[in-house]
């Protein structure tokens, strides 16, 4: 079974909607992460969390909101989606400690498509 | 500038050839180094940490130069499994964590 879990893994909604993606993980991580990846601009990270009572804004942080549901629970929304956040979006995990080693572990991405 | 900067390909090279990748990042203060593999519509996945002497995992060696802030990757007998897109990736250690940068990626096709 898969550490790191997305729903939906692909999702065509209208400009204007709400939408929210999930992620689950059972690597009993504390840390979050979620990246959006659009061609030609690598992964860019949208906002991460630290511990449930910890959500910190990434570089491309508007227009998106997150909750921490629980430690294996981080959920990204989109209150009002526009076709420019057609992209690919990626969950991620790691483990505690400032180590420079720390490896993210991602899952296996939703593909969002806003018409 | 880039923070992390990489050729995006794609390298076309016959299976059984040597093939490197470059990539420049542009914070000094960045701390540790790292490639990830993605395959099509996959996610990444940690290929090598990059060591400041150098290493090697079986056909992969990793270099990183820190006075030019380089890194690059070494493949030795490309297999067709190879064929990936490369990410280089660089940390900086932020006030309550490690922050990754992605480069954009450089695509490996291994041909028959």
């Amino acid at each position: 079974d898969a550490d790191v879990t997305q729903t939906p893994r692909n999702r065509i909604t209208k400009t204007g909607k709400r939408i929210m993606l999930e992620c689950s993980q059972t690597k009993g991580h504390d840390r979050m992460y979620w990246y959006r990846q659009d061609p030609g601009l690598g992964l860019r990270l949208i906002y991460y969390s630290f511990d449930v009572k910890d959500i910190n804004k990434g570089e491309i942080s508007d227009g998106y909101s997150v909750s921490r549901q629980a430690q294996a629970k981080f959920s990204l929304s989109l209150e009002s989606a526009i076709p420019n956040q057609t992209a690919l979006y990626f969950c991620a995990t790691s483990g505690e400690g400032q180590g420079p080693y720390n490896e993210q572990f991602f899952g296996p991405g939703t593909r969002l498509t806003v018409l | 500038r880039k923070e992390v900067e990489q050729d995006p390909g794609p390298f076309n090279v016959p299976e059984g050839a040597t093939v490197a990748f470059n990539c420049t990042y542009s914070n000094s203060a960045s701390q540790s180094f790292f490639w990830y593999r993605q395959d099509c519509r996959k996610e990444p996945k940690l290929l090598m940490s990059v060591y400041s002497s150098g290493n090697e995992d079986g056909r992969f060696t990793a270099q990183l130069n820190r006075a030019s802030q380089y890194i690059s990757l070494l493949i030795r007998d490309s297999k067709l499994s190879d064929s990936a897109t490369y990410l280089c990736v660089v940390n900086s250690v932020t006030g309550g964590g490690n922050k990754l940068t992605f480069g954009t990626g450089t695509q490996l096709k291994v041909e028959l």
